[in-house]
């Protein structure tokens, strides 16, 4: 199975900060990376997928991007609404495997 | 709008079943498949497995090969996960979700349940 590494696992930043995490992938996975946000007791809300897009609705300050097997989701100017766990899932083959995920917090 | 609605909590034996039901709505059932993910408490996201709806097939993780079976029946448009051979460390959230495409390659999950609890203790 294809294994992805996210980073930080934990992170606390102040509302306006730019903030980014990264997931890397054991192998190459194309574009095939989404990536969702959690917040507790909800289920996930799938945010970007295939790197770089957007799911309507989301805040533009998301970004994605990828180099290689790296991926990174940005938050551009951190809002307070924006805490919670944030999970990628590789769509490259089955099974679509998840990150140990990076939870947020705002200062 | 499409909807996932999931079977209230369970409390179960060590060794004992437990079967969770999936409820879908807004769209045509059988056109994608249904992902079942779990959470244990204070985890991350683990894949369970999943079922075409359509004809039954289903791809189950490794490591639940063996105790879960997944079924669906079209006549209610309703997935089911069965457990078996519960354990504590099976104590956890466990979602239904359907992904945002109908193909076999399709994993980006767009849409999930609720969540249903199952909790295991003696």
């Amino acid at each position: 199975d294809i294994q992805l590494t996210q980073s930080p696992s934990s992170l606390s930043a102040s509302v306006g900060d730019r903030v980014t995490i990264t997931c890397r992938a054991s192998q190459y996975i194309r574009t095939y990376l989404n990536w969702y946000q959690q917040k507790p007791p909800k289920a996930p809300k799938l945010l970007i997928y295939a790197t770089d897009n957007l799911l309507s609705g989301v805040p533009s300050r998301f970004s994605g991007d990828r180099r290689g097997t790296d991926f990174t989701l940005t938050i551009s100017s951190l809002q307070p609404e924006d805490f919670g766990t944030y999970y990628c899932q590789q769509s490259y083959s089955g099974p679509g495997t998840f990150g140990q995920g990076t939870k947020v917090e705002v200062k | 709008q499409v909807q996932l609605v999931q079977s209230g909590a369970e409390v179960q034996r060590p060794g004992a079943s437990v079967k969770v039901s999936c409820k879908a709505s807004g769209y045509k059932f059988t056109d994608y498949y249904i992902h079942w993910v779990r959470q244990a408490p204070g985890q991350g996201l683990e894949w369970v497995g999943r079922i075409n709806p359509n004809n039954g097939d289903t791809n189950y993780a490794q490591k639940f090969e063996g105790r879960v079976t997944m079924t669906g029946d079209s006549s209610i448009d309703t997935a089911y996960m069965d457990l078996n051979s519960l354990r504590s460390d099976d104590t956890a959230l466990y979602y239904c979700a359907r992904p945002d495409c109908s193909s076999s390659d399709c994993h980006t999950l767009e849409f999930w349940g609720q969540g249903t609890l199952v909790s295991v203790s003696s």
